[in-house]
């Protein structure tokens, strides 16, 4: 079964328009990680945020925000005034405790703003 | 800047060759991965080590030999690859492993394979 869910495969938005990318996770441990990764053309995945599983306090940081609920199992992102340069692929990711050795990631969502 | 390095960017090379791809991590982290990411495809854990032992293989074929002479140089030894192992590699690193506080996995920038 998978373990993190990004159900939006492709998502194409005007510049300026907001837009939110979802994750829904699966695990049956009180204490995990998620994070957001940015992949942009070049390939590398640059890490944006990862939060514990203790605090659902929502974060934000400039544009980009993030919604964590746990009664849902989702983590999602969501960025404000979206611009060119956020056209990228985003994955979410999970870690755990009972496997440590993992990052469970999902499959990606490619976002193109279109300008 | 990234914390970690990936050489080459891109390598093309037939089929009977044998070439090596190189990471290294200036970031005093302890665990290094290498993953395979596919056109249209999730990414694949592909090797995991931790202070230089190996620690995962997930049934990756021979070709694919993988060398972590310290804890901040991996390496990718391929031979004899098939076109379908063309696809993007990206090395990375953690503090640890595990689900510790503050362990963040840190990636390169991928070497762009092709196997012609």
């Amino acid at each position: 079964a998978q373990k993190v869910t990004q159900a939006q495969t492709e998502i194409s938005v005007v510049e300026k328009e907001d837009v939110t990318l979802d994750c829904v996770y699966e695990t049956r441990d009180t204490t995990y990680y998620l994070f957001w990764y940015k992949q942009p053309p070049s390939g590398e995945l640059v890490f944006l945020i990862r939060r514990n599983s203790f605090d659902e306090q929502n974060e934000i940081s400039g544009r980009y925000s993030w919604n964590f609920q746990k009664s849902t199992s989702s983590f999602n992102f969501t960025i404000t005034a979206s611009q060119v340069v956020d056209s990228a692929v985003y994955f979410c990711a999970l870690s755990e405790t009972n496997t440590g050795n993992q990052f469970y990631f999902g499959t990606g969502t490619s976002l193109t703003v279109i300008p | 800047e990234t914390g970690v390095t990936q050489t080459p960017r891109h390598l093309v090379m037939g089929m009977t060759n044998k070439k090596s791809l190189k990471c290294e991590q200036h970031l005093g982290h302890n665990a290094m991965y290498w993953y395979k990411q596919s056109a249209k495809k999730p990414l694949e854990l592909m090797f995991v080590y931790s202070l230089e032992e190996r620690v995962e293989n997930n049934s990756v074929p021979s070709r694919f030999s993988p060398e972590c002479p310290n804890s901040s140089h991996l390496f990718l030894h391929l031979h004899t690859l098939q076109p379908e192992d063309s696809a993007l590699y990206l090395c990375a690193s953690s503090l640890s492993l595990g689900n510790v506080v503050g362990n963040t996995i840190y990636f390169g920038e991928g070497s762009w394979l092709t196997v012609v």
